[in-house]
This record gives structure tokens, C-alpha cells and sequence, in this order.
């Protein structure tokens, strides 16, 4: 199993450029989630969603679009980057009866000028 | 609502030397608490957890118990280790609702 799997592992935007950080698991995981790591803030639940079709905004959405359309695949769309978003991003997942249980991607590491 | 804060360091130790990691919380309820480690260029990793209140989490050499009178999961171990350098993160889990993290703690262990 590759668990779960973020794709580009890095990305420098310019303000205003869109781009979909990409997120798959291949453990038929219920439960998905989006969170932004900033120095000396922990973790913050950006969006998350707990089956396909079904999709909510957590602590930070603003900025941020998800959508889900497969069990495996959660997205997350940044529709016009700003400097504010210049974060690492961890995807998440696990099964809706465990949340307790979550398994986390390598992270996609973000800088936007 | 439920908040978790714990040491931010960085933490500096020896090798073998005890390492505590000091996490405090408030929340509703009963809330599970968990401690996370992120290694260098990787995800976070479940560590241990403890689901009420005297548990013991252990794994790894790492102990934390669940202490409901002072609201703490303090991390404790007895040896590091250079392989344990990694940011060390705690955080409280209520049923139905989402995970709360605290802000990381970096450890570096020389040797």
C-alpha cells in the first residue's frame, strides 16, 4: 500500500496564480482532510470531508476549494494565491468510524511571492 | 473551544539524557489525547495515545499519561536517542468533532 500520497512536494506561485494540490489514498478511507502547518500554530484544519460527494469547511477555509468525487482523491484547489497561504500542507486519512486513527501524507511545502 | 498547548522549544538534549515534553488542554468533555511525531521531510506519524483519564500511552520508549486533574499528557523518555530528533506534536480528539493540534515542539538530540 502507498498510504497516502501528496503530490508536487513543492511549489512556488506568484500572487494571484491558482493551482490544485493534489491528495490520494489507497486504504478506502472514509474520512479526509486538508491542514496548514505555520510555525508556532500547529496544525489547522483547512477542509475535510467524509465520504465522496461530501466536503466541509474546517478552521482556516477561507482561500481554499475542495471538492471530493472518488473515495481516493481529495484535492485542494487554491483558486488565487496570496503570500497569507505560503504554508506546508498535510493531507489526512482515516476511517469514519476510527478519526481517532489518521494517517498523514508527506506534505506538500507551498511559498507564494 | 478545546485548545491544546504544549512547549515550543526548541529542546536541545544530550544523547541519553530524560526528555520531557510538557502539553496542557482544555476541552469539553472527555477528549482523547494523542502525541504526533514529525520526522524530517515526512509526515506526521501517530506516536501514542491514551483515550481516558490515567491511561498510559507508550510506544518507542516514550510514555505519556492522561492526567485529568491538571489537564496535561506530558511526554517523558528515559534515553534519547539522535534517531528521536524530529518536532513532536500534541493533540486532544472529542468524538464527532475534529482533531486540535498544538503548535509543535522541535527536538534535536546531539551526539
Amino acid at each position: 500500500n502507498a498510504g497516502v500520497t501528496q503530490t508536487p512536494k513543492f511549489q512556488v506561485l506568484k500572487t494571484g496564480q491558482s493551482m490544485t494540490l493534489q491528495c490520494a489514498q489507497d486504504m478506502n478511507h472514509e474520512y479526509m482532510s486538508w491542514y496548514r502547518q505555520d510555525p508556532g500554530m500547529g496544525l489547522r484544519l483547512i477542509h475535510y470531508s467524509v465520504g465522496a460527494g461530501i466536503t466541509d469547511q474546517g478552521e482556516v477555509p477561507n482561500g481554499y476549494n475542495v471538492s471530493r468525487s472518488t473515495t481516493e482523491d481529495f484535492p485542494l484547489r487554491l483558486l488565487s494565491a496570496a503570500p497569507s497561504q505560503t504554508s506546508v500542507y498535510f493531507c489526512a486519512s482515516s476511517y469514519s468510524g476510527a478519526k481517532e486513527t489518521q494517517y498523514f501524507g508527506p506534505g506538500t511545502r507551498l511559498l507564494v511571492l | 473551544g478545546d485548545s491544546v498547548t504544549q512547549m515550543e522549544g526548541p529542546v536541545t538534549l544530550s544523547e541519553e539524557a530524560f526528555l520531557t515534553i510538557n502539553c496542557t488542554y482544555t476541552a469539553t468533555g472527555y477528549p482523547s489525547l494523542f502525541w504526533y511525531v514529525q520526522y524530517p521531510g515526512e509526515g506526521l506519524q501517530l506516536l501514542l495515545k491514551a483515550t481516558k483519564a490515567d491511561d498510559k500511552g507508550s510506544n518507542k520508549g516514550f510514555e505519556a499519561t492522561y492526567r485529568k486533574e491538571t489537564t496535561s499528557f506530558h511526554l517523558e523518555k528515559g534515553s534519547v536517542q539522535v534517531s528521536d530528533s524530529a518536532v513532536y506534536f500534541c493533540a486532544l480528539w472529542n468524538y464527532g468533532q475534529n482533531f486540535v493540534f498544538g503548535p509543535g515542539t522541535r527536538l534535536s538530540v546531539l551526539p
